[in-house]
């Protein structure tokens, strides 16, 4: 069984650029979470969607963006791209809004 | 606000001296507390769920148990291999969606 996959694995941008990274989840899952991972920070949750409905939002700038498909399948844009927005960005499927989640890879994200 | 803070922040063990980690948490409506393993430059893999007090949870080596206010995840006779980061969520109910804050981690490493 695939797991959850994330494109691209490694980017680099820098200030002021927009990035949009795609998560595909394992097949049946119908939830995505999207989570910034920072040394000094850990996970934080940016969003979840269930069923092409925004479910819940953590408390990040409108800067960061997302949508999911009708396969599931899901996006998160950053725009006007900032220096701190350096991070693992790690996407999470799982078969509802409750229980445990499955990550993908992440995709490491540095803004020069 | 939901805390999740997780003791201690780095553990260095020898080969088979087992030793246990702290999650202790902070929620309102625990719906339930997950252990993680993370290790470097990929996604968290789903370890543990735990749901009520008093629970515990087996795979190998590790064991995880629950309290009200905590969980430990014990390590017996530790290899190397299990050298990585250990995260701890919980989930819990907020505005009527679930949301899962996770703890910074403890990383293990295990020396042979």
């Amino acid at each position: 069984k695939a797991g959850v996959t994330q494109t691209p694995r490694y980017l680099i941008k820098t200030r002021g650029q927009q990035v949009t990274l795609s998560c595909s989840p394992i097949s049946g899952h119908r939830s995505v979470s999207w989570y910034q991972q920072t040394p000094g920070q850990g996970l934080q949750f940016l969003f979840e969607y269930f069923s092409e409905t925004q479910r819940n939002k953590g408390n990040f700038p409108g800067r960061f963006s997302g949508r999911q498909f009708s396969n599931s399948r899901s996006e998160m844009n950053v725009s006007t791209l900032e220096l701190g927005d350096s991070a693992l960005y790690l996407c999470a499927s799982s078969r509802t809004t409750t229980g445990e989640l499955f990550f993908g890879e992440g995709s490491r994200l540095t803004v020069l | 606000e939901d805390q999740v803070t997780q003791s201690p922040e780095a553990l260095r063990l020898q080969e088979g001296e087992s030793s246990s980690l702290n999650c202790s948490y902070t929620v309102s409506g625990l719906r339930g507390l997950f252990w993680y393993r993370q290790d470097p430059g990929k996604g968290p893999e789903f370890l543990f769920t735990l749901y009520s007090a008093g629970e515990e949870k087996e795979k190998e080596r590790l064991k995880a148990t629950l309290t009200k206010k905590e969980s430990f995840l014990h390590i017996t006779a530790p290899k190397p291999e299990d050298s990585a980061t250990y995260l701890c969520a919980v989930q819990a109910r907020s505005g009527g969606y679930q949301k899962v804050t996770f703890g910074t981690g403890t990383k293990l490493q295990v020396i042979p």
